[in-house]
């Protein structure tokens, strides 16, 4: 089983729909958790952290279910911008930063 | 602010050949990271450092070297290039808030 498992999409949705993608990971130490988005041929960006309590940043809601040991990104009222691959990312901590491990992506495109 | 800089952004090497892939980041951050990342594979750790002077292995490791020469940078070197090495490599530093990526690598062993 991989560490950290994505929908693998794609997701192709209208302008204005709402989309959720989903991320399972395996390693019940792991203590951070991230939402990136990547567009084609350029660097992984920071789009937000998750916690326990959840959190919102504009159109985009992360909630974390450490349980089930799933995170998920819900994005409300999707624009063509919204277009990219977007993963998700799992950190085991410690006392200090530990290894990033990546899920392979889910692929959405916004059309008009 | 340059944030997270690598070099050079692009590079074709023979079989054999090696090179160093550079990393510098501004940002004062202790923990920095090699990815690469190749069609439907995502993004694989090849090797990070928590801090200066310590260095670990990731998933995919073999046929790579790092360096740690200071706080700011964090070097990657192909000894002998393979084919199987052509891939995107992307270096990252790691704040309170995520990691940090550098605009990445294209890198073909031909």
């Amino acid at each position: 089983r991989k560490e950290v498992e994505q929908d693998p999409g794609p997701f192709n949705v209208p302008e204005g729909a709402t989309v959720a993608f989903n991320c399972t990971y395996s390693n019940s130490a792991s203590q951070s958790f991230f939402w990136y988005r990547q567009d084609c041929r350029k660097e992984p960006k920071l789009l937000m952290s998750v916690y326990s309590s959840g959190n919102e940043d504009g159109r985009f809601t992360a909630q974390l279910n450490r349980a089930s040991q799933y995170i998920s990104l819900l994005i409300r009222d999707s624009k063509l911008s919204d277009s990219a691959t977007y993963l998700c990312v799992v950190e085991k901590g410690g006392t200090s930063y530990g290894k990033l491990t990546f899920g392979q992506g889910t692929i959405l495109t916004v059309h008009p | 602010n340059a944030g997270v800089t690598q070099t050079p952004k692009f590079q074709v090497l023979k079989t054999g050949q090696s090179m160093t892939l550079q990393c510098a980041q501004d940002m004062n951050h202790n923990s920095m990271y090699w990815y690469r990342q190749d069609p439907g594979m995502g993004l694989r750790l090849i090797y990070y450092s928590a801090s200066e002077g310590t260095t670990d292995k990731g998933e995919v490791p073999n046929g790579y070297n790092v360096s740690r020469l200071n706080k700011r940078e964090f070097s990657l070197r192909l000894e002998s290039a393979a084919p199987s090495q052509t891939s995107v490599y992307f270096c990252a530093s790691r704040a309170n808030s995520g990691a940090f990526f550098g605009q990445g690598t294209r890198l073909t062993v031909v």
